[in-house]
């Protein structure tokens, strides 16, 4: 099993829909979750830290399961500016940072 | 305040050439990552430090690539004999540890 697993789409949504995407990850001593979004040809940039109680900004909701080892992204309202690739991120307790694959995200006008 | 940065930001080389990248991580940042990411793939890590030391060189692809860190601050990837599989973006970012990473803009290495 892959240490940080995520779907790579592409999702193609239309703009103002509701879109949500999962990344399992293998490790349960993981301790740090982070969403990161990447546009082509960029660099990856911080979307937001994940916490266990989950936590919202502005549409973007990110959530943790520990128990099924799983964090998700919820993004409300869609704009065509959302789209991106999305890279879950998982911090192991050495510091070491795993980085999922990426899942595609395209918003259709 | 200055983010992370790299330098060259563009890099064209002949094979079997060595090159060097620098990254210069956000002031304070005691953890620096080099990872490098192929056009249209997912990002490759390729070593960790914390300070000046690298306790995860796990992702170096052979013993063509190397990396030094100086003084808790620059750190410099050196590739030699250069192939065009080295051909990629290569990221570099730094954080404080147990925090979020900051990514410089990469270096985009083309070996011809």
């Amino acid at each position: 099993r892959k240490e940080v697993e995520q779907d790579p789409g592409p999702f193609n949504v239309p703009e103002g829909a509701t879109v949500a995407f999962n990344c399992t990850y293998s490790n349960s001593a993981s301790q740090s979750f982070f969403w990161y979004r990447q546009d082509c040809r960029k660099e990856p940039k911080l979307l937001m830290s994940v916490y266990s109680s989950g936590n919202e900004d502005g549409r973007f909701t990110a959530q943790l399961n520990r128990a099924s080892q799983y964090i998700s992204l919820l993004i409300r309202d869609s704009k065509l500016s959302d789209s991106a690739t999305y890279l879950c991120v998982v911090m192991n307790r050495d510091d070491k940072i795993i980085f999922g694959k990426g899942t595609r995200l395209h918003i259709l006008p | 305040g200055a983010g992370v940065s790299q330098s060259p930001s563009n890099k064209v080389t002949e094979k079997g050439k060595d090159v060097e990248l620098r990254c210069d991580p956000i002031s304070g940042h005691t953890a620096l990552y080099w990872y490098r990411q192929s056009l249209g793939q997912g990002l490759e890590f390729l070593i960790y430090f914390q300070g000046n030391s690298a306790p995860d060189k796990s992702g170096l692809p052979s013993d063509r690539f190397s990396a030094e860190r100086t003084g808790g601050s620059v750190s410099t990837l050196t590739i030699q004999r250069t192939q065009q599989e080295d051909s990629a973006v290569y990221l570099c970012a730094s954080s404080s540890p147990g925090y979020e990473q900051y990514f410089g803009p990469g270096t985009r290495l083309t070996v011809t």
